[in-house]
């Protein structure tokens, strides 16, 4: 099976920048999508296609990917981002979806 | 606008079958793929299947063998059943719509499905 590896934990000042990292074998091949799940609520697309970002999500998300590597960069951290985030792919070779263990990013 | 909605009962005794349906309005079932997804108390995603407006499927290997995926275009929804259930299936089952990027992009409240005797 497709394994996404995430840091369990990320903490980060107000107004700094946060860094979430998803990491895989075959990342490189795939795109990669980002969800931020807050306590006792669904979790919400923030980017999708590595890098693009869906209607009403602040320009502060932004994603990238190198290698097989992607990142998700919260930039001006507020304490309103304090949440359990997700990467995700498609593995096109088993046609199913995968999720990174997510990475639970706190506000200090 | 698009809007998911999950049903079913809360609380199923093992080794019984969980059943839950996801009725969709905004959008007409028959444009795009569909999936469930259930996250256990305290823990990740896990992605469990999804289903085409065609009927095509496909299920996460480890759940295949106690799996089936289904949709009823006439009433705009899609359902899931989980047979032989344990402890372990005790999680909040979400259902998503499937975007044309292969990515979730929106998804019901959620249902929380106990499993216990």
């Amino acid at each position: 099976s497709y394994v996404l590896t995430q840091p369990p934990s990320v903490s980060v000042a107000p107004g700094k920048t946060a860094r979430i990292t998803c990491g895989g074998n075959n990342i490189g091949s795939n795109d990669v999508h980002w969800y931020q799940q807050r306590p006792g609520q669904a979790p919400v697309l923030v980017i999708y296609y590595d890098s693009d970002r869906p209607s009403g999500i602040p320009e502060r998300f932004s994603g990238s990917r190198s290698g097989n590597m992607a990142t998700l960069t919260i930039d001006r951290v507020e304490a309103g981002d304090e949440a359990d985030y997700y990467c995700q792919v498609w593995d096109s070779s088993s046609d199913h979806g995968a999720f990174g263990g997510g990475t639970k990013l706190t506000v200090l | 606008q698009v809007q998911l909605q999950e049903s079913g009962p809360g609380l199923v005794k093992p080794s019984e079958t969980l059943s839950l349906t996801c009725t969709v309005s905004g959008v007409s079932i028959s444009s795009y793929y569909w999936s469930w997804i259930r996250q256990p108390p305290g823990k990740g995603l896990e992605w469990i299947a999804y289903i085409s407006y065609s009927g095509r499927t496909n299920y996460n290997p480890s759940l295949k063998s106690r799996v089936t995926i289904s949709v009823d275009t006439s009433k705009n929804q899609f359902s899931l059943k989980l047979n032989s259930v344990t402890v372990a299936d005790t999680a909040v089952y979400f259902c998503a719509r499937v975007g044309t990027p292969l990515d979730f992009d929106y998804w019901g409240q959620g249902t929380l499905v106990t499993v216990s005797s």
